[in-house]
């Protein structure tokens, strides 16, 4: 167990919707991170908080969003939901930022869209 | 230009031997870090061991090493005595150092399936 909890854990939902997903950090942690895992693309990192500001941007599609809370936890949102964006949503965090520090991952939500 | 190579689709060992896992890297950064992770089929990734770009020994972590070539940019994963339970895929990933407030990011490989025959 990292101590990094997402949930939920599995999410079934047509095209068009809305959902959002949540992650709590491992306690003490101040960066959380985004990754998409897809069977096309493979694993690839959406955006990273630290301390409540966006600190890095990578490949995330306009329609997705993420804050993160006063109490560290973050949340993904992603909107006109299309069947490509099926995949396994990661969060994981560290404890600092920077180059050594190792990043834990949740145990991920599945999303499939129908 | 791939960051992370692992040229290793899949791999199979038999049990109690030991298996190196392959991953080359690309950056003209001075500073950067090397992981590697686990996925079993559960799902989750599992984080197993950190090398920095200026560590002058080798990462180890119980039965996981990492061989860390520097001029020749490769940091594989040698793990001893397979067991069953190390069945699973195994990514290795960068992170690179760039400025204060950018490159956070871990670039992954595309992973290696490693399975443990009995």
């Amino acid at each position: 167990d990292s101590g990094v909890t997402q949930t939920p854990k599995h999410l079934i939902t047509a095209t068009g919707q809305r959902v959002t997903l949540r992650c709590s950090p491992r306690s003490g942690d101040l960066s959380v991170y985004w990754y998409q895992q897809s069977l096309d693309q493979g694993l690839q990192f959406l955006i990273q908080y630290y301390n409540g500001e966006e600190r890095a941007k990578g490949n995330i599609l306009e329609r997705f969003s993420a804050q993160q809370f006063p109490d560290l936890h973050s949340e993904l949102n992603l909107s006109s939901l299309e069947l490509g964006d099926s995949a396994l949503y990661f969060c994981a965090s560290s404890v600092d930022s920077g180059v050594r520090y190792e990043q834990y991952f949740g145990p991920g939500t599945r999303l499939t869209v129908t | 230009a791939q960051k992370i190579t692992q040229t290793q689709p899949g791999m199979f060992v038999q049990e109690k031997e030991a298996v190196t896992l392959d991953c080359t890297y690309d950056t003209s950064d001075q500073s950067y870090g090397l992981f590697w992770y686990k996925q079993p089929s559960s799902g989750e990734m599992i984080f197993l061991i950190y090398q920095g770009s200026y560590d002058e020994q080798n990462a180890t972590e119980g039965r996981y090493s990492l061989n860390f070539q520097k001029a020749r940019k490769s940091a594989n994963l040698v793990i001893s005595a397979s067991q069953l339970g190390d069945s699973a895929m195994y990514f290795c990933a960068m992170r690179e150092g760039g400025t204060n407030f950018g490159n956070e990011k871990l670039t992954f490989g595309t992973g290696t399936r490693l399975t443990i025959i009995p």
